[in-house]
């Protein structure tokens, strides 16, 4: 069973398309995590949110609580934004909390 | 802009072996997460830690897992008999406040831990 879904799981763009990048997930989260996987490994935070919806730069993304949904969206694709994007939420358990990984959308922009 | 360390980038370590994973949070930040993936996997969380004592734990972090911060400054996972099963990439992460900021956590550049 996975607590989070994303789609799609492969997405190969042209630069300058608007992206947008879905997660759906089946539980009660207190807040729910945008991260870049890069080729190499290495992961950066992009965003956390647990309502609404957050800009930074050339990303925004949104949540809708009632509806357990989330969107990322890259406007103006460039070739460097080309990785592996993984939703994540947190959920609040009688055990403490707990991270949930989906499983990432790998993202291709062709110049 | 500030980061958090791992070290070593890559281990190698038989069976059977203790291993002891090193992360530096940055300075100012009070929650410590530890996460694996392995490869061609999704991320797992294993564990978080705040205010000198684990915090969360998945279903992973048995009793082979350990974390400690022995001196203010570094944060180590010590898995104490590597199985073949443990070969991933870990990842460290800190974050000041839980909820803060657009970014909320930090990751280090992980360390890919071969057991053979």
């Amino acid at each position: 069973k996975n607590e989070v879904e994303q789609s799609p799981q492969n997405l190969t763009a042209q630069e300058g398309e608007f992206i947008t990048i879905n997660c759906s997930y089946s539980v009660g989260i207190s807040a729910l995590h945008w991260l870049q996987q890069h080729p190499g490994g290495g992961i950066v935070s992009l965003f956390m949110l647990s309502s609404g919806k957050k800009k930074h730069g050339r990303l925004i993304a949104t949540i809708n609580i009632q509806e357990k949904h989330s969107s990322l969206h890259i406007t103006a694709s460039h070739p460097r934004d080309s990785a592996v994007y993984i939703c994540a939420v947190r959920v609040q358990s009688r055990d403490g909390n707990q991270f949930y990984f989906g499983t990432g959308t790998s993202l291709t922009v062709i110049p | 802009e500030p980061e958090v360390t791992q070290t070593p980038s890559h281990q190698v370590t038989q069976m059977g072996q203790e291993v002891i994973l090193r992360c530096v949070p940055i300075s100012n930040h009070l929650y410590f997460y530890w996460y694996r993936q392995i490869l061609g996997q999704k991320v797992e969380f294993l564990v978080s830690f705040y205010n000198n004592e684990i915090s969360e734990k998945s279903e992973i972090f048995d009793d082979q897992f350990s974390v400690e911060r022995p001196d203010g400054s570094n944060f180590t996972l010590k898995i104490r008999s590597t199985k073949l099963e443990d070969s991933a990439m870990y990842f460290c992460a800190s974050s000041h406040i839980i909820g803060q900021g657009n970014y909320g956590y930090t990751f280090g550049s992980g360390t890919r831990l071969t057991v053979v």
